[in-house]
Formats: C-alpha cells, sequence, structure tokens
C-alpha cells in the first residue's frame, strides 16, 4: 500500500468554482502535513501546512482527520493561475511522503 | 536568496558513464534530500541526509550513492548510468523538525541513452 494516495483527476472546472481535493495516508503515526503545487517540468512549491484544527490561507482551506487519515484541500473561486497539480505530502520521522498528485485545469 | 540551487540543469549521458549531481543550499538546513520524479509517479526519495557526514537510503537507493562533506552541499552520483535512471532529479532541503516544509531546487533534467 502506498504511504499517501490521491485521485490524480484532471479536475477540470470553470474559474470561480470551488473545488476541493483529498489524500489518506497509510501511516497513523505520521507528524505533520503539506500541500504542495507543482507546474509542469517546476520543482514543487510549498502552497500550505496542514494543522489539526485547521486553517485558511486567502482562497484555500487545508484539512486534516487524523482519525480517518486523510487530508483535503479546499479552492475557493479558482482563478486561471490555479491549474497545477496538487502534491499531499506527508512527515514520518524526517522522510517526506509524496503523492502522486492531482491535476487541475481551471477553464475560461 | 539563492535558496537551494541544483547543478547541471540538463544532462545526456550514454549507458554505463558516470556522474555527479550538485545540490548547495545557503539557508543552513540541517536536513538535506535527493528525488527523482518519473512521468505520472510522486517524487521518490533517493537518498537523505540529517546532518553533516551523514546519509541514509531512502525508497530507491539503489544505482545511486550520495555524500554531505559539508552541510551546504549533497552529492548525489551515478556510477554507471543506466536507461532506468533517466528522470528528473530534485533537490531538498529542511530545518530540522517534523513540522518544517521542505525547499526545493529547480531540478536536473538526465537523459541516459
Amino acid at each position: 500500500r502506498k504511504e499517501v494516495e490521491q485521485d490524480p483527476g484532471p479536475f477540470n472546472v470553470p474559474e470561480g468554482a470551488t473545488v476541493a481535493f483529498n489524500c489518506t495516508y497509510s501511516n497513523s503515526a505520521s507528524q505533520s502535513f503539506f500541500w504542495y503545487r507543482q507546474d509542469c517540468r517546476k520543482e514543487p512549491k510549498l502552497l500550505m501546512s496542514v494543522y489539526s484544527s485547521g486553517n485558511e490561507d486567502g482562497r484555500f482551506t487545508a484539512q486534516l482527520n487524523r482519525a480517518s487519515q486523510y487530508i483535503s484541500l479546499l479552492i475557493r473561486d479558482s482563478k486561471l493561475s490555479d491549474s497545477a497539480t496538487y502534491l499531499c505530502v506527508v512527515n514520518n520521522f524526517n522522510k517526506f511522503y509524496f503523492g502522486s498528485g492531482t491535476k487541475l485545469n481551471v477553464k475560461p | 536568496n539563492a535558496g537551494v540551487t541544483q547543478t547541471p540543469k540538463f544532462r545526456v549521458l550514454k549507458t554505463g558513464q558516470s556522474m555527479t549531481l550538485l545540490c548547495a543550499q545557503d539557508m543552513n538546513h540541517e536536513y538535506m534530500y535527493w528525488y527523482r520524479q518519473d512521468p505520472g509517479m510522486g517524487l521518490r526519495l533517493i537518498h537523505y541526509s540529517v546532518g553533516e557526514g551523514t546519509t541514509a537510503k531512502g525508497e530507491v537507493p539503489d544505482g545511486y550513492n550520495v555524500s554531505r562533506l559539508k552541510k551546504q552541499n549533497f552529492l548525489l552520483g551515478l556510477e554507471s548510468a543506466a536507461p532506468s535512471q533517466t528522470s528528473v532529479y530534485f533537490c531538498a532541503s529542511s530545518p530540522q523538525g517534523a513540522a518544517q516544509p521542505q525547499h526545493f531546487g529547480d531540478g536536473t533534467r538526465l537523459s541516459i541513452l
């Protein structure tokens, strides 16, 4: 079983839509959680850390459910510039495990 | 503010050749990592280091060696390149502490013919 699993998508949404991604992880002892964004042929860039109480950064909201071992990312009012692959990342004792990513296409 | 710098950006090798990829970070981070990313797959950890002079194997270490002689540098070596090692290689660093995110270099695109 993979450490981190994501729906690969693609999610095709119109501008202004709200879209949500989920990610599940297998190790209940995982310590920290992140969402990264990766544009085509570029390096991953940190979008936001995910905290136990949930957290928001502008149009982005991240949630963590430790009991069910999943993480979610909600994007409101999607912009064309949000088109990218979103990577779910889990840290277990100094090792980071990456999901294969969820591709988002925001259409005009 | 260079962050994490990888050299070279691109390289084409013949099967059996050797080469070293260099990763340098100027953020005084304790931890450094090498990943490979193949089409349709997530990043897979090759080797990592939790401090100067220390290295450890990741998920896919075979065919690679690493060294961390200086805190700011993490070298990835291919002793005898194989076509299966054609990939995009990313280096990352992070401060000590599980809650600290990683910072990535912009990648090395390596093709083995």
